[in-house]
């Protein structure tokens, strides 16, 4: 079972558009992370959200964590191809020192 | 540069042989990660190295796989008696202080395909 579910798998869309992709679990989390890999390249960490309800803004991007931190979503406004990439979330697994937990990742493609 | 450097990007090898992959850190990173990443699962953890600290190996798949951090510097993932279902690309990552929130900083992987 994945500690993290994020969806969608797959997301298509035409520039200008805006979406929105999610991070859940039944976990609660002390913090949450988001990272975005572009073809050819490792993961780079976009925010890190801790606090219940919180919500950050990255110029376009929109990220918010669940009041309960148990899931985390990223808006994207007016959607570039810049943006196009895998998108993952990713949290401590227990408190202390565990590892970093991906889960599985939103595969972005914005057209032009 | 200053970022997480792997090498090599490419390495195809063929069944049975064995393969090391090497990762330099950023310099001053005391915790460094390994990371798979095959098509559609996402990132599975494989090792983790904090300063002089055993390392944590929970995550390695199976007797074949097995890691060193020589000087508390760069690594070298080990792989032997490689299968096809070891094809994948594999991430290195380091962090200032391990983990809490320290940021992850991850390098271009290698990018593993057992023929």
């Amino acid at each position: 079972t994945q500690l993290l579910e994020q969806s969608p798998q797959f997301l298509s869309i035409q520039e200008g558009e805006n979406l929105t992709v999610y991070c859940n679990s039944s976990s609660v989390f002390s913090s949450l992370q988001w990272y975005r890999q572009e073809p050819g390249e490792g993961p780079v960490l976009l925010v890190t959200v801790v606090t219940g309800g919180e919500v950050k803004k990255l110029k376009r991007l929109t990220f918010q964590f669940g009041d309960a931190r148990k899931d985390s979503s990223l808006h994207i406004t007016a959607a570039q191809p810049g943006d196009t990439g895998l998108y993952l979330c990713a949290v401590l697994k227990n408190s202390g020192n565990t590892p970093l937990v991906f889960g599985k990742g939103t595969r972005l493609s914005v057209i032009a | 540069g200053a970022g997480v450097s792997q090498s090599p990007s490419n390495k195809v090898t063929e069944k049975g042989k064995d393969v090391e992959l090497r990762c330099d850190p950023i310099s001053g990173h005391t915790a460094l990660y390994w990371y798979r990443q095959s098509l559609g699962q996402g990132l599975e953890f494989l090792i983790y190295f904090q300063g002089n600290s055993a390392p944590d190996k929970s995550g390695l798949p199976s007797d074949r796989f097995s890691a060193e951090r020589t000087g508390g510097s760069v690594s070298t993932l080990t792989i032997q008696r490689t299968q096809q279902e070891d094809s994948a690309v594999y991430l290195c990552a380091s962090s200032l202080a391990g983990h809490n929130n320290s940021p992850l900083h991850f390098g271009n992987g290698t990018r593993l395909t057992v023929t």
